[in-house]
């Protein structure tokens, strides 16, 4: 079966610098999401990504946050000037069609620790 | 801002037997439904959904229902066996002018199957 795949599974930077979490969406999704679960809270929602261009973003995703389909195939969350609250499970999301609300499907997420 | 809510942080059921879990919402725009269930350190799988425009979904074990009136849906599992242990999620979403909309979680619910 089709899944969402991250790299790398776990990140260690520190703070102040840049870093970039990569997915491959599942290959013939149209729609592509961000997500992340700080420890012992919610999963919140980000971004979404739909036709090359951001659709939505909540007010998590401030200036500090991009994301980018750079080719056909990848979709990355870049965060510039990380802060250690940004440490957190990053997950990435696609879904194949919004008008029948088609489910998201995740990938197994990314470990962001910022030391 | 609870918009999903889920209670119960665990639930403890003997394996042949029901699975119950409950969650309710806050958001009247909310139109689409799902859940899904964590294994440590993967990410959420989706399990099943249900659009507000009916009233129960039911896929194998699994059957959600959803009670419009009292904002509250709730998953089934029957019979609960011991592969079911992981953590489920409650999502919602609220179509908003066709964009890709993002799922609001609750807190999840710890289900353990006992033999």
């Amino acid at each position: 079966e089709p899944e969402v795949t991250q790299t790398p599974s776990h990140q260690v930077t520190q703070m102040g610098q840049e870093v970039i979490l990569r997915c491959v969406p599942i290959s013939n999704h149209l729609y592509f999401y961000w997500y992340r679960q700080i420890l012992g809270q919610k999963v919140e929602f980000l971004v979404s990504f739909y036709n090359n261009e951001i659709s939505e973003k909540s007010e998590i995703f401030d200036d500090q946050f991009s994301v980018e389909r750079p080719d056909g195939s990848n979709f990355t969350l870049k965060i510039r000037s990380t802060k250690l609250e940004d440490s957190a499970m990053y997950f990435c999301a696609s879904s194949p069609l919004l008008m029948n609300q088609q489910p998201q499907h995740f990938g197994d997420g990314t470990r962001l620790s910022i030391l | 801002d609870q918009q999903v809510k889920q209670n119960s942080p665990s639930l403890s059921v003997q394996e042949g037997r029901i699975s119950i879990l409950n969650c309710d919402y806050t958001n009247s725009m909310f139109d689409y439904f799902l859940w899904y269930k964590k294994y440590p350190a993967e990410g959420p799988t989706f399990l099943i959904s249900i659009s507000s425009i009916k009233d129960k979904n039911e896929d194998g074990r699994f059957t959600v229902f959803l009670n419009k009136s009292a904002k509250h849906l709730s998953l089934h599992i029957v019979p609960s066996q011991p592969g079911d242990s992981a953590v489920y999620f409650c999502a919602a979403s609220a179509r908003s002018g066709g964009g890709a909309d993002g799922l609001t979680f609750g807190k999840g619910t710890h289900l353990i199957i006992q033999p």
